[in-house]
């Protein structure tokens, strides 16, 4: 069984700090992971990929992956309260269905002002 | 629209009825998801369309599932029978390729009653 693990939070975190956010997958052979942002009630919203380890930086987020450790995290930087959300990480694997994800369960983020 | 457009946003059906749920992909988009997620927690896969080949349907979780694309375009997910456990929110992703990142829709809400 093919699992992605999140700390479901809430993280809580002041306006103007680094937000982390941390993830692992079961899978080793997993080539592709993503993170989605969510609001409640709305649908998933894609603000990072990587493919390949080491950091990927886009404006304020940064996307970090470590195969060997089976980890990827997210970092944002300069939270805003409009951060606040449920971020979903999602996997997907190499050699199984060509596209399906495997995702957490999310980490509910908070920023305060 | 220039995103993934999913219809009804909201469905109630009495136990026992059958429902259809519609999805229009980005245009161009190869590659065709569809997902439920329950309350709190991540989306998990139902099934999987390239063009209008079905190419993995190992998610849908009873054979009260079907979903087709016909066209390889619109796609549309029945629910024959429906059961109070089959409330949740249905969502449809698109891809340009199976392993390109997916862009969501905003769901369709099904409540049984």
């Amino acid at each position: 069984q093919k699992e992605v693990e999140q700390n479901s939070g809430p993280l809580s975190v002041p306006e103007g700090a680094i937000a982390s956010l941390n993830c692992t997958y079961s899978d080793r052979g997993s080539q592709s992971f993503f993170w989605y942002r969510q609001y409640s009630g709305k649908s998933p919203e894609l603000i990072m990929f990587i493919y390949s380890n080491g950091d990927k930086e886009d404006g304020r987020f940064t996307a970090q992956l470590n195969k060997a450790s089976q980890y990827v995290s997210l970092l944002i930087r300069d939270s805003q309260p409009s951060d606040s959300a449920t971020y979903l990480c999602a996997v997907k694997a190499y050699g199984g269905s060509q596209g399906n994800l495997i995702f957490g369960k999310g980490t509910k983020l908070s920023v305060k002002p | 629209g220039a995103g993934v457009s999913q219809s009804p946003r909201y469905k109630v059906a009495k136990r026992g009825q059958d429902v259809a749920l519609r999805c229009d992909p980005i245009s161009g988009h190869v590659s065709l998801f569809w997902y439920q997620q329950a309350l709190g927690q991540g989306p998990e896969f139902l099934t999987y369309f390239q063009n209008e080949a079905q190419l993995d349907k190992s998610g849908l979780p009873s054979d009260r599932f079907f979903a087709e694309r016909p066209e390889g375009s619109v796609s549309t997910l029945k629910i024959q029978r429906t059961q109070q456990e089959d409330s949740a929110v249905y969502l449809c992703a698109s891809s340009l390729a199976g392993a390109q990142p997916q862009h969501f829709g905003d769901g369709t809400r099904l409540s049984i009653l």
